[in-house]
């Protein structure tokens, strides 16, 4: 069965300072992996997903994640902070299975001027 | 335009009663979903369907129905409304293709359902 794992409830930044929220897996093959961000009130937005190829992959809003099979972790990184990326962040899976995609617990991040 | 719309955004009824959500999709997928997510923000499928067939139905109570007319369309009922039911409801769509994997999916804004 596959799961995620996200250590992290709750994380709190300056505004300019760089992000890493942890995202662990698990899965017995090569996993889709996908990172949403949910604004408060909001739905999902994809933010970045890696499906094979280059492990580090290139989202939207300057987001970046590493796919580290060894680790098992999917970490996602942003350079620095804005005020407007405060919300909540999900890490997922995904394996064949039809478009099960199961979700991490969340991470909510709190930015700081 | 709405990529995943859902209707009402917010719905209010009393326990015992019967409900429903509506969803739709004009990105042409071939693949929506439910999933429900808890006060404690836990997101988890429900139910999939792909060409209006059933493909994934995850431990969920009879109560829940879902039922798509369409390619473009998957709806939610609920009968016997319970306090537990009271939870965000988000519709999802992707076009998928097996050999392929998954492709990402696209949510809706979310149908927040309160039984009192």
């Amino acid at each position: 069965a596959q799961s995620v794992t996200q250590p992290d409830i709750h994380i709190t930044v300056s505004e300019g300072a760089s992000l890493e929220l942890r995202c662990n897996y698990s899965y017995g093959a090569t996993p889709y992996l996908f990172w949403y961000v949910q604004s408060p009130g909001q739905g999902l937005q994809l933010l970045l997903k890696y499906f094979s190829g280059d492990t580090l992959v290139q989202g939207i809003k300057g987001f970046e994640a590493e796919f580290k099979r060894s680790q098992s972790s999917f970490n996602l990184r942003k350079p620095s902070v804005h005020w407007s990326d405060a919300a909540e962040y999900f890490c997922a899976v995904s394996g064949t299975s039809y478009g099960k995609l199961t979700f991490g617990q969340g991470t909510i991040l709190t930015v700081h001027p | 335009d709405t990529a995943v719309s859902q209707t009402p955004k917010y719905l209010v009824t009393q326990m015992g009663n019967d409900k429903s959500i509506k969803c739709e999709q004009n990105l042409g997928h071939d693949t929506m979903y439910w999933y429900k997510q808890d006060s404690k923000k836990f997101l988890k499928i429900m139910f999939s369907y792909n060409n209006k067939e059933l493909i994934i139905n995850e431990t969920v109570p009879n109560r829940f129905s879902p039922k798509s007319p369409d390619k473009a369309h998957l709806n939610l009922h609920i009968n016997s409304l319970e306090l537990g039911d009271s939870a965000v409801y988000f519709c999802a769509s992707s076009q998928d293709e097996l050999w392929a994997g998954t492709y990402e999916q696209y949510f809706g804004p979310g149908t927040r359902l309160t039984v009192t």
